[in-house]
């Protein structure tokens, strides 16, 4: 199946500080990415919607300003967490479809996670 | 709208024991059904889906799901456990063939115990 890697896959960043999550698909192209959060024990909340050569699209209650996804090509998008506060550690996925091809069935390849820990 | 209820947070049970995850959904389109396995510190792994073709699908790891649209569920089965199935397991559900959008159960997490 296809690929699709997070890095880092750990950051430890003090209070107030920047940290930049990529996520890339390794072979294939997709135009569409998508970020989850998922605090322990729980399940995955859709953050936003990442569009090649667009502006994110966020879902509700999340902050643009403060989680601002950037997705210049076909295989990467970035995730960045501004401004960090310890209210924003979590475990953030991402994941990627495939830009054409027989996967026109929502199926998404998942990264394998980057865990942030804001001190 | 959709949305995906996972019944049990924890699901118990003996190796070689019967598996059973439940999910049901409410979607107001047609739905996309899916089950994933996440082990710790990973990210989500495809067990099966099910995509309006046969309503019993089989996946990975002896895995199967039966999508029946007169209980709006899609309960994820394996005849016999094996200690290396123990992870969290989510349903997931998405109303559209090509958004790719994804709403998530709250997740099932599955014990072996020897």
């Amino acid at each position: 199946g296809a690929v699709v890697s997070q890095h880092p896959s750990w950051v430890i960043c003090k209070s107030g500080t920047s940290v930049k999550i990529e996520c890339r698909s390794l072979d294939f192209q997709a135009t569409t990415m998508f970020w989850y959060r998922q605090f322990p024990k729980q399940s995955l909340m859709l953050m936003a919607t990442s569009n090649e050569g667009s502006k994110a699209t966020y879902e509700q209650g999340v902050e643009k300003d403060k989680f601002l996804i950037n997705h210049a090509s076909l295989t990467l998008s970035t995730l960045t967490v501004t401004s960090a506060h310890p209210e924003d550690s979590s475990f953030y996925i991402c994941s990627a479809r495939v830009v054409s091809g027989s996967e026109g069935t929502g199926e998404l390849f998942f990264g394998e996670g980057s865990r942030l820990t804001v001190l | 709208a959709q949305s995906v209820t996972q019944l049990g947070s924890h699901v118990s049970v003996s190796e070689g024991a019967l598996v059973l995850l439940r999910c049901n959904y409410s979607s107001s389109v047609p739905p996309y059904l899916f089950w994933y396995v996440q082990y710790p510190n990973q990210g989500l792994q495809l067990l099966l889906k099910y995509t309006s073709a046969a309503t019993l699908v089989k996946g990975i790891n002896g895995f199967e799901a039966e999508f029946k649209k007169s209980e709006t569920s899609f309960h994820l089965t394996k005849p016999s456990a094996h200690m290396s199935d123990a992870a969290e397991y989510f349903c997931a559900v998405t109303g559209s063939s090509n958004t790719g959008k994804l709403i998530f159960g709250q997740g099932t997490t599955l014990q072996v115990k020897p």
